[in-house]
């Protein structure tokens, strides 16, 4: 079982629509991801964060804003999308950001935009 | 750069039958090395991981061995059932990465019959 929990697992929203997704972890891990995977393709890395602060941007347009209000919380903010950026968002931690560690998925959330 | 190559899917299978799912890499430097199992519907599940050449990761009946002499990672299983049917992912990091983020394969879709 998973201890990466996301919220919602399903999300429907307009074009003109601000909306959030939410990802918590009690695992104590200090890195957090977000991914994005569209159909029958492999999850894409968006951002990281390592001990709350952005690691990585994968040069993710601005209308995904993400937030890690402290170590086991990370949102990504949702503004403005298009159609295109429906797919499921995977949100995933590891112990910490060095390269090597193990990285644990949540179940994700389903997002089609409208 | 780093990349994962996985067989072509799917792999059509009957219950209890042997399964092989073949996974080579390309990577600088000396990876760790990640089968991750999505059930259709679901996020992505650690399934097994190795981190050192021979080394030998396991879980529920799958198998695969690190081979730094072959750079592979096949995945195995004696005797497969339905509730196997799902895709599979091959994935690396490596140190030379900087941060722990992961290079899949493009998946291969398994499909168990009665």
């Amino acid at each position: 079982d998973t201890e990466v929990t996301q919220t919602p697992k399903h999300l429907v929203m307009g074009m003109t629509n601000k909306k959030s997704l939410k990802c918590e972890q009690h695992m104590g891990h200090r890195a957090m991801y977000w991914y994005k995977q569209k159909a029958k393709k492999p999850p894409e890395l968006m951002f990281v964060y390592s001990y709350e602060k952005l690691s990585i941007n994968e040069s993710v347009p601005s209308r995904f804003s993400p937030e890690c209000p402290n170590s086991s919380l990370l949102n990504l903010h949702l503004h403005a999308l298009q159609p295109e950026d429906s797919a499921l968002y995977l949100c995933a931690s590891s112990q910490d950001a060095v390269a090597g560690n193990t990285i644990y998925f949540g179940e994700g959330s389903w997002l089609t935009v409208v | 750069g780093d990349s994962v190559t996985q067989m072509e899917g799917p792999v059509t299978l009957s219950e209890e039958a042997f399964l092989t799912i073949n996974c080579t890499y390309t990577a600088t430097g000396y990876p760790s090395l990640f089968w991750y199992v999505q059930y259709p519907g679901e996020g992505l599940q650690l399934l097994l991981k190795a981190t050192k050449a021979d080394d030998k990761g396991s879980n529920k009946g799958f198998e695969a061995t690190y081979r730094k002499e072959t750079t592979s990672f096949h995945l195995e299983k004696g005797s497969v059932q339905v509730s196997d049917s799902a895709v599979y992912f091959c994935a690396l990091t490596t140190p030379n990465s900087g941060y722990s983020t992961l290079t899949f394969g493009k998946g291969t879709m398994l499909l168990v019959s009665p």
